[in-house]
């Protein structure tokens, strides 16, 4: 069964707006760590934040947010001010500490993000 | 700058000609895995060393081998690749027991079969 669960196929936006990246996950283990990664067309996946389940306080770094809602099972992603260089692939992953201690990630299936001029 | 490594970035082999993947990392992390990612897919996971350890996902065919011969270098051998082994396929690595869960990839190897 799909354990992390990004609905979102592709997302177009126009330079400065605001983008939304949603992800449900699915998990029975109490202790888990949950992952967005971005990969630009270069191919590299690129670590941009770590969330450890027992941690639900919300997170901005620059135009980047992330809020953690464990009530809904959801760790959602926003761009604020978007730019084309924000034009990506970006991916939702979930790590479950005790079902797999070798720290297995099980990504989403990704979410295209377009920024046009 | 520590970081992973992945030679060549690209690779054209022939169908059933084996080829090897190479990846290195300057990061001195115990855990290193190697990934494949076909087109407008998730990467998925093909096995994985805790040091030597060696840990083979249970899907991954046996085509698929991989070597550690120590904590720097790793290398994912492609026996008798198909056109159905097209993808892209990425190393990462992760350090071990300082609660630091995050992978750090590689730029990644795009293999064509022909």
């Amino acid at each position: 069964a799909q354990k992390v669960t990004q609905a979102q196929t592709e997302i177009s936006v126009v330079e400065k707006e605001d983008v939304t990246l949603d992800c449900v996950y699915e998990t029975r283990d109490t202790t888990y760590y949950l992952f967005w990664y971005k990969q630009p067309p270069s191919g590299e996946l690129v670590f941009l934040i770590r969330r450890n389940s027992f941690d639900e306080q919300n997170e901005i770094s620059g135009r980047y947010s992330w809020n953690f809602q464990k009530s809904t099972s959801s760790f959602n992603f926003t761009i604020t001010a978007s730019q084309v260089v924000d034009s990506a692939v970006y991916f939702c992953a979930l790590s479950e500490a005790l079902s797999d201690s070798w720290g297995k990630l099980q990504f989403g299936a990704g979410t295209q993000v377009v920024v046009t001029p | 700058d520590a970081m992973v490594i992945q030679n060549p970035r690209y690779q054209v082999t022939q169908f059933g000609k084996p080829v090897t993947l190479s990846c290195s990392q300057t990061l001195n992390h115990n855990v290193m895995y190697w990934y494949q990612q076909k087109s407008s897919q998730a990467p998925k996971l093909l096995f994985h060393y805790y040091d030597k350890d060696f840990n083979n996902e249970a899907d991954t065919p046996d085509n698929f081998q991989s070597r550690r011969p120590n904590t720097s270098f790793c290398f994912l051998d492609i026996r008798s690749p198909g056109l159905g082994d097209a993808a892209m396929y990425l190393c990462a690595t992760r350090g071990w027991g300082d609660d630091s869960y995050e992978q750090y990839f590689g730029p990644g190897t795009r293999l064509t079969v022909t």
